[in-house]
């Protein structure tokens, strides 16, 4: 069965206190995956796609991995700001394109100054 | 100003009144998806469309219908809404391949 897992399921962290969030991931056939934040009451708001095992991608504290079974968001330096669940997505859609998405349950995010 | 809508932001209805929630988007793209995001559960898809009268079943669509007549508007419609369809409903939208855009969502409460 497709299944998207991460961990924790929150996270409180100092300001400053880098740490890493987990997506671990079971779909017959990878066809992209995808790191979402989400703040209180809104639409998630994209933050990166993977494609394949060794792919990296940073955006200002933020870096995402890719392994073949996994997926890392490590977070470098916290601020307050960064609070929010963190939500990781795969695609077992066709090709390269979107179709259907399995979302995790998200890491919850609390950065305390 | 490039955005996903949903209208209405908030509803409250009853077992078996027929009901629509509209969605559009502005940025004329190809892909458009439901999700519903429920306590404990996550976000979980619906419905999806890859274009103009192209839509296929996401994980949950019980009890939920779509169309998608023009390219911008992707509408939900829940012919007979039960309480286990109360839920926060997204709708989102992107060029194919690329990373999705969603709207802010849509509280809906079925008493």
């Amino acid at each position: 069965e497709d299944q998207v897992t991460q961990s924790p399921e929150a996270l409180r962290l100092q300001e400053g206190e880098s740490s890493s969030l987990n997506c671990s991931y079971t779909v017959s056939g990878l066809r992209g995956l995808f790191w979402y934040r989400q703040d209180p009451g809104k639409g998630p708001e994209f933050l990166f796609t993977l494609y394949s095992a060794g792919e990296e991608k940073e955006k200002e504290r933020l870096k995402a991995t890719l392994t073949k079974k996994e997926s890392f968001l490590h977070i470098t330096a916290p601020k307050p700001e960064d609070s929010a669940t963190y939500l990781c997505a795969v695609n077992k859609g066709y090709g390269g394109s979107q179709g259907n998405l399995i979302f995790g349950k998200g890491t919850k995010l609390s950065v305390k100054p | 100003e490039a955005q996903v809508t949903q209208n209405p932001r908030y509803l409250i209805t009853v077992t078996g009144k027929k009901l629509t929630v509209t969605c559009s988007q502005n940025m004329n793209h190809e892909y458009m998806s439901w999700y519903r995001q429920d306590p404990g559960l996550g976000l979980r898809q619906i419905y999806y469309s890859m274009n103009v009268e192209v839509t296929d079943k996401g994980d949950v669509p019980e009890g939920y219908k779509v169309s998608r007549k023009e390219k911008r508007n992707f509408p939900l419609i829940l012919e007979s809404p039960s309480p286990n369809q109360t839920s926060l409903y997204f709708c989102a939208s992107s060029p194919v391949g690329y990373e999705q855009y969603f709207g802010p969502g849509t509280r809906l409460t079925v008493t």
